[in-house]
This record gives structure tokens, sequence and C-alpha cells, in this order.
């Protein structure tokens, strides 16, 4: 079945970097955009960034624009979120989501990132 | 911030019928860009629940339907079970300077 699992997450002090990964199955993940969502305790869904199939465009949101990078590797199937500069205000759990014109289905189950000294 | 305003939170009585806005502007819903709606049941991931603004994935039950008109759009839920009992989100494109893709807040369903 088409699955989503991301890894990576756990706690950082301010300043420091964290790479996400996102293994994907159970669907062809090189003709398929892919995103970044994030969702911080107790509040709602934000956007964080973008990636075509190839990967030869990337969108990010402002507040993560020059800090994050997204990145895929095809030949692994796998989505990637490179988060350098981190900030007390990414602590968030991060997903990741297959884009289609369809909406963005499925999600992963999430990974917690804090950020804390 | 979302440029997508949901009221934060509704409830109805089981069997009972309930709504949600979702209220937008010219540079997202507007312009003419889809509006999908999601579930996130507590403690899980977001789940699409409504696709292209009033389409349905397989398995999602007909108590759920979704309609657009002009800068809002609207999530309904008919026959309200205990198991709706979750969040749910609309979401666009957007196409102002921003931010590309954008959620609502947010919004609670609770049934009494």
């Amino acid at each position: 079945q088409v699955q989503l699992v991301e890894s990576g997450g756990g706690v950082v002090q301010p300043g420091g970097s964290l790479r996400l990964s996102c293994a994907a199955s159970g669907f062809t993940f090189s003709s398929y955009g892919m995103h970044w969502v994030r969702q911080a305790p107790g509040k709602g869904l934000e956007w964080v960034a973008f990636i075509r199939y190839d990967g030869s465009n990337k969108y990010y949101a402002d507040s993560v624009k020059g800090r994050f990078t997204i990145s895929r590797d095809n030949s692994k199937n796998t989505l990637y979120l490179q988060m350098n500069s981190l900030r007390a205000e990414d602590t968030a759990v991060y997903y990741c989501a297959k884009s289609d014109y369809g909406g963005w289905s499925p999600w992963g189950q999430g990974t917690l990132v804090t950020v804390s000294s | 911030q979302s440029v997508l305003t949901q009221p934060p939170s509704v409830s109805g009585a089981p069997g009972q019928r309930v709504t949600i806005s979702c209220t937008g502007s010219s540079s997202n819903i507007g312009a003419g860009y889809d509006v999908h709606w999601y579930q996130q049941l507590p403690g899980t991931a977001p789940k699409l629940l409504i696709y292209g603004n009033s389409n349905r994935p397989s398995g999602v039950p007909d108590r759920f339907s979704g309609s657009k008109s002009g800068t809002s759009a609207s999530l309904a839920i008919t026959g309200l079970q205990a198991e709706d009992e979750a969040d749910y989100y609309c979401q666009s494109y957007d196409s102002s300077l921003s931010g590309l893709y954008v959620f609502g807040t947010g919004t609670k369903v609770t049934v009494l």
C-alpha cells in the first residue's frame, strides 16, 4: 500500500541543524511532487516546502526560506528536509505528504522536532 | 499565519448536520484554485477528506460533502457520528507573495 514514513526528528539546541527523511513506498515516487508540512504543539497545520517530482523546482514558506532545504533522491524513494539555524518556533511535528491534483495523500505519521536549550 | 479563516469550533448531536466554513480571498479561493479538506483525528496525521472542492476519495463516507462559491468553501457533515469528532482543515493555493500553499485555521468538531 502507499506509505510514507518520516524519521530524523529529535531535540536540538537553538541554532542547530537536523535532517529529516521521508521514505516512500507503494507508488512511483519519482512521478510525484512532495510536501513538508508542520504542526506546532496544539496549533494548526503550516505548509513548509514543496519539491517537484524531478527536483527541478523547490518552493518554501517565508518562515523557513534561507534556513531549510528540501531535496529528494528518486533512486532511494526518499524525501529530505535539511533544517539549519533552528529556532524555538520551529518546534513541531513534521509531516511529509504526497502531492496530487486531487489533494495531498497520504501523509506520513510525522516526526517531532524540539528546539530547546 | 493562515489566510483561510475557519470557525474554531462547531458541535452537534449524533445524527445532526454541521457545516464548516472556509473563508479566503481573491488570491486563493476567489482566484479559482481548488479547495481540499483534511480530517485529523486526535493524535494522528491528517487524512484527505475532500479534494477538488467537492470530490470524495475512495473510502470516505458520503456523509461528507464539500462545496465552493466565490471566495469561500464549505464542508458539510450529515448524520454526525461519534467518530467524526476531529479537527478539520481546508487547504488551497495562494498566488500572493506570502506563500504558495495555505491552510485554514482549523475547526474542532465536537459530537455532543
